[in-house]
């Protein structure tokens, strides 16, 4: 069976500091991956998305960037944290079953800027 | 663009009671897909049901069910006999062929003993 794995689970960083958020899955190949962000209360922003390695388009303009350096590892990453990035990061697999291509989430990080 | 808007930021139900949270979506994509997602307090999203555009049937999983109202761009979610696991916030979404999900806001579900 498939699993995805987020680390770390929970971040206390200071502003202006970097960024590296992490996220694999193991039980298959060449998945599409995706990073999301949610603000407290509020649903859930795609940032980046990437259908192989090397392949990634983002979303949104801002702060972050994502890297995608083996097929079963996707990154999140900043040189410099705002205070508006912090949030709760999640990490997704997507595979398709019939017609549907499903998107299955990790257990998130919870990140706090200070 | 899709867009998906939850018109209800709260909802309670008594225990073993059937409750209904509503969803619409917009989008001019003749193909998509429609899910609803649960997040229980530790915060993983996690797959309720979904639906393709092209059937016409509701889609069933256990106590879960959906209202698919095509014409009217309506995704509602059913729970039935609801439990204290049910607990959580409810996040529909929609999907085009890009397969990118964008989310609605949330419905906390609130279940009463």
């Amino acid at each position: 069976s498939q699993t995805i794995h987020q680390w770390p689970a929970t971040l206390v960083q200071p502003v202006g500091s970097p960024l590296s958020l992490e996220c694999t899955v193991e039980g298959t190949s060449n998945p599409n991956l995706y990073w999301y962000r949610q603000a407290a209360g509020r649903g859930l922003q795609l940032l980046f998305y990437s259908v192989g390695i090397g392949q990634i388009s983002s979303e949104v303009p801002q702060n972050l960037s994502a890297s995608r350096p083996q097929d079963r590892q996707f990154i999140l990453s900043s040189k410099k944290l705002l205070l508006s990035d912090s949030g709760f990061y999640l990490c997704a697999w997507s595979i398709r079953r019939g017609m549907v291509e499903t998107q299955y989430f990790g257990p998130g990080t919870r990140l706090l800027v200070l | 663009a899709q867009t998906v808007t939850q018109s209800q930021p709260e909802m309670s139900v008594q225990e073993a009671e059937t409750v209904t949270l509503s969803c619409t979506y917009d989008t001019s994509e003749s193909d998509y897909y429609l899910f609803w997602y649960k997040q229980p307090p530790s915060r993983q999203m996690i797959l309720v049901i979904r639906q393709e555009a092209y059937k016409q049937q509701n889609a069933t999983e256990n106590r879960f069910s959906v209202n698919f109202q095509k014409a009217a761009k309506s995704f509602s979610l059913k729970i039935s006999d609801s439990q204290l696991g049910d607990a959580a916030m409810y996040f529909c979404a929609s999907a085009d062929g890009a397969q990118k999900l964008v989310f609605g806001q949330g419905t906390r579900l609130t279940i009463n003993p």
